[in-house]
């Protein structure tokens, strides 16, 4: 079992609507990330939270941490925020030793 | 501008050969990291280095090398050991803590036939 798992892996929705990608996680965290990825590679660093919630523009991020669960959302989506959301982890122990990766989930958002 | 630059975008290689992908940073950031991206899955840490002089494997470092002689750059050699290495490869930087932001370079997208 991975530990990140992501859901759903794919998601296609019109414009306009709320969407909802949500994340769990089995390991002790120091904090965990969203990223977004681009159709060319590049990744994007969107949130990195170690508890409640946090809001950027249209996206919001909020986690509970006695759950091991993460939900990132988009409102009043539109075409450009098409790409690849991956969730990640940094694990408790205090060393930059590396994030672990969900699979990440593919959204199309359709005009 | 600071940032993260990876060269080149794309690369190709015959089989047995060895090549190193290049990664510089002007974030004055103490970590670095390499991770690889293959369809389907999540990235996965193949080597990071928490300061300059050392690094240390990640959890698929076979088939790989890096150095870290200066705080700028993080080379990475992928090497014939290395059995599938076909695959698109993402540098990072942090601060230096294990909760920092990484930040990520924009890739090599690596074919070896």
């Amino acid at each position: 079992k991975n530990e990140v798992e992501q859901s759903p892996q794919n998601l296609t929705a019109q414009e306009g609507e709320f969407i909802t990608i949500n994340c769990s996680y089995s390991v002790g965290i120091s904090a965990l990330h969203w990223l977004q990825q681009h159709p060319g590679g590049g990744i994007v660093s969107l949130f990195m939270l170690s508890s409640g919630k946090k809001k950027h523009g249209r996206l919001i991020a909020t986690i509970n941490i006695q759950e091991k669960h993460s939900s990132l959302h988009i409102t009043a989506s539109h075409p450009r925020d098409s790409a690849v959301y991956i969730c990640a982890v940094s694990r408790s122990g205090g060393g930059a030793d590396g994030l672990t990766f969900g699979k990440g989930t593919h959204l199309i958002i359709q005009p | 501008d600071g940032g993260i630059t990876q060269s080149p975008k794309y690369l190709f290689r015959k089989e047995g050969q060895n090549v190193t992908l290049s990664c510089e940073q002007n974030l004055n950031h103490d970590a670095m990291y390499w991770y690889r991206q293959d369809p389907g899955q999540g990235l996965r840490l193949i080597y990071y280095s928490q300061i300059v002089n050392d690094f240390q494997k990640g959890d698929i470092a076979e088939g790989y090398s890096v150095s870290r002689e200066k705080k700028e750059s993080f080379p990475l050699t992928v090497t014939s050991a290395q059995k599938n290495p076909t695959a698109f490869y993402l540098c990072a930087s942090s601060i230096g803590r294990g909760s920092d932001e990484q930040y990520f370079g924009p890739g090599t997208r690596l074919t070896v036939t």
